[in-house]
């Protein structure tokens, strides 16, 4: 039983394509994240939801739009995409943000070439 | 704005002995710290986690971290290390409210037979 899942696991493409990574959570938050990790493991919160709504919106260039058709899923389409994209994305999920602890999906290796 | 430094990107120990990775932060208010562990290729799975009260918090598989608020550190311990240990540690922050989680840049525990 997934509790945090992502499609697809990993994603290769060339410079200027678009792409779409899925992620769903079957533990009945209601936050749901997206991080992204570099080549250096450091790790940025790039968006939050709650509840289907935007709380959280880093300094993420707007080729990135995250939507949340409901409080299951949260997906990331990426446009134009670039060299400086390829990391590894985590979903992650949350009943609440303040103290709750967050649980993260296994992560997507995107690679632009 | 929040932060957290790990100071040691590396932390070597032999199997059996105690181990310790460090952590301090800066927040604003009152924090919110947790700790998650990271295997290859793998999601960060929760370890531990301090709101509020005892100083000494214990998590999954025998860690445990002691607050330390005049030192504003939260040090993560083990009494005794096992191989299976080895993997990358991060700490993270967070402050009341719906401001992001922060992460620290990790620490790779190596725990030598």
């Amino acid at each position: 039983d997934t509790a945090v899942s992502q499609t697809p696991k990993y994603l290769v493409t060339q410079m200027g394509n678009d792409k779409s990574i899925k992620c769903e959570q079957n533990l009945g938050h209601d936050t749901m994240y997206w991080y992204k990790q570099d080549s250096k493991k450091f790790l940025k919160i790039m968006f939050s939801y709650n509840n289907k709504e935007l709380i959280i919106n880093e300094t993420v260039p707007n080729r990135f739009s995250p939507k949340s058709p409901d409080k299951a899923h949260l997906n990331l389409h990426i446009n134009s995409l670039e060299l400086g994209d390829s990391a590894v994305y985590f979903c992650a999920s949350s009943q609440g943000g303040g103290s709750s602890e967050q649980f993260f999906g296994p992560g997507t290796r995107l690679t632009v070439l | 704005a929040q932060s957290v430094a790990q100071p040691e990107d590396q932390v070597n120990v032999a199997e059996g002995n105690p181990l310790t990775v460090k952590c301090t932060y800066s927040v604003s208010g009152n924090p919110y710290l947790f700790w998650y562990v990271q295997y290859p290729n793998r999601g960060l799975q929760f370890l531990l986690k301090y709101i509020t009260g005892d100083n000494l918090v214990k998590g999954s598989y025998g860690f445990e971290a002691e607050f330390n608020k005049s030192q504003t550190s939260f040090h993560l311990k083990k009494p005794s290390a096992l191989v299976s240990d080895s993997a990358l540690y991060f700490c993270a922050v967070r402050d009341s409210g719906n401001t992001p989680l922060v992460f620290g840049k990790g620490t790779r525990l190596s725990v030598i037979a």
